[in-house]
């Protein structure tokens, strides 16, 4: 089946400088790489995502790439904010074969900007 | 309003005992899945259902059992709870096109403690 990689785990920065979460998977048949954040205590929600014919796609400061080549995507998020503190998870959706709607998280990246 | 809602939110019970988590959506979501999260494992698919009638394994159903009678409800079935299923349940549900492709909308979580 479908294995997701993320890395880093914590990541911590200073307010404006830029942060990058990476992501791999296994599974050619996945098609489908949403980004989610959750907030302490809360429930996660969805920030930007990406599908498999498209090699970037950018959201005022955050952006996410994929290499289908290299089955990886990445997360950059610019100018970072306090309020981008939180978890972000990537996920990849799969699209064929036996597992076709499974949809497989990461582990997860505690980030934290300080001011 | 556009909601999914779990229920109950926090539940605490024994070993054996069976319990039924509740879940339901009012988007005419064709997709729902059920996660549970953990600390440092992520988000882990239990179970999901691309149409009424149709369910599928997740990573993790092992202890779990599902029903999808009706398109808004997606009820989450422990026949005999164990301590390991002590964990944070989310329910989510999808309109996205192939089958789910798209955003999760969660609900608020069931904190499921087992003695």
């Amino acid at each position: 089946g479908e294995n997701v990689e993320q890395h880093p785990s914590t990541l911590s920065v200073q307010e404006g400088d830029s942060a990058v979460i990476k992501c791999t998977y296994s599974d050619s048949a996945s098609n489908y790489f949403p980004w989610y954040k959750q907030e302490l205590g809360k429930r996660p929600q969805l920030i930007i995502d990406i599908r498999s014919n498209v090699g970037e796609k950018k959201d005022q400061r955050i952006a996410v790439t994929l290499n289908k080549t290299a089955k990886h995507f990445s997360l950059h998020i610019t100018e970072t904010q306090p309020e981008d503190s939180a978890v972000y998870f990537c996920a990849a959706f799969n699209a064929g074969g036996t597992s076709y709607g499974k949809l497989t998280f990461g582990q997860g990246t505690i980030l934290t900007v300080h001011p | 309003e556009a909601q999914v809602t779990q229920n109950p939110r926090y539940l605490i019970t024994v070993t054996g005992k069976k319990l039924t988590v509740t879940c339901s959506q009012n988007m005419n979501h064709e997709y729902m899945s059920w996660y549970r999260q953990d600390p440092g494992l992520g988000l882990r698919q239990i179970y999901y259902s691309m149409n009424v009638e149709v369910t599928d394994k997740g990573d993790v159903p092992e202890g779990y059992k599902v029903s999808r009678k009706e398109k808004r409800n997606f009820p989450l079935i422990l026949e005999s709870p164990s301590p390991n299923q002590t964990s944070l349940y989310f329910c989510a549900s999808s309109y996205g096109t192939s089958g789910g492709a798209g955003e999760q909308y969660f609900g608020p979580g069931t904190r499921l403690t087992v003695t």
